[in-house]
């Protein structure tokens, strides 16, 4: 199995451009998570989701979108980058609200 | 909001010394989880604690869970290049945006000196 997937694995954007970081797992898990890590900041949680077509604001949604029109798919949209958008994202996912995340490789973006 | 907060945030210690973080939550929680994240990786679940006072082992690494629910501590005995990375702790809870969340610690960056 591949758990979770990402791509890309790196980006960088100018200023004002969009893009969409996808993310798809294949445990049949009905939770998802989009988290941004800052160095020393820990995650911060952007969206997330509890099924297919429900989703939900985190700690930090300002500047993203996300849909979940399938299980396995959560794809994060940003529409006009900007230089604090540049982080690394995380996808993961959970088999329910409590459990264990597993985490995909990550997304390292760089907005100039 | 629920906050978890993790100290220390940097450890250095030579090879075979001991290492022990400690994690504690502004809140009860249901449980409390724990990462590693190695240098450029990502994070990857080591273990689940749920039960009060509850003690779980795996191989070098002790995980303990406080009797009121509201921290937490690993130890690494004898420690080896292999354990670098950061250990964060986690529990869930709601957000100040009140979301349910699983809300992470900040994590501590472990460095063994060979």
């Amino acid at each position: 199995n591949a758990g979770v997937t990402q791509t890309p694995k790196f980006r960088i954007l100018k200023i004002g451009q969009s893009m969409t970081l996808q993310c798809t797992q294949d445990m049949n898990h009905n939770y998802m998570y989009w988290y941004r890590q800052d160095p020393g900041m820990g995650l911060k949680l952007i969206y997330y989701s509890v099924g297919a077509g429900i989703t939900d604001k985190g700690e930090v949604p300002n500047g993203y979108n996300v849909s979940r029109s399938t299980t396995e798919d959560f794809p994060l949209r940003l529409e006009l980058a900007a230089p604090s958008q540049t982080s690394v994202y995380f996808c993961a996912s959970s088999p329910d609200r409590d459990g264990g995340y597993t985490f995909g490789s990550g997304t390292r973006l760089t907005v100039v | 909001g629920q906050q978890v907060m993790q100290i220390p945030q940097y450890q250095h210690v030579q090879e075979g010394e001991d290492f022990t973080t400690y994690c504690n939550s502004s809140t009860t929680l249901s449980n409390i989880q724990w990462y590693k994240q190695r240098p450029g990786g990502h994070p990857v679940f080591l273990i689940q604690l749920v039960k009060s006072g509850e003690v779980k082992k795996q191989k070098r690494l002790t995980f303990q869970f406080g009797e009121a629910k509201k921290n937490s501590s690993l130890h690494i005995t004898a420690t080896q290049t292999t354990d670098v990375g950061t250990y964060f702790c986690a529990g869930p809870g709601y957000s100040g945006a009140g979301s349910y969340q699983l809300t992470f610690g900040k994590g501590t960056k472990l460095s063994v000196i060979p």
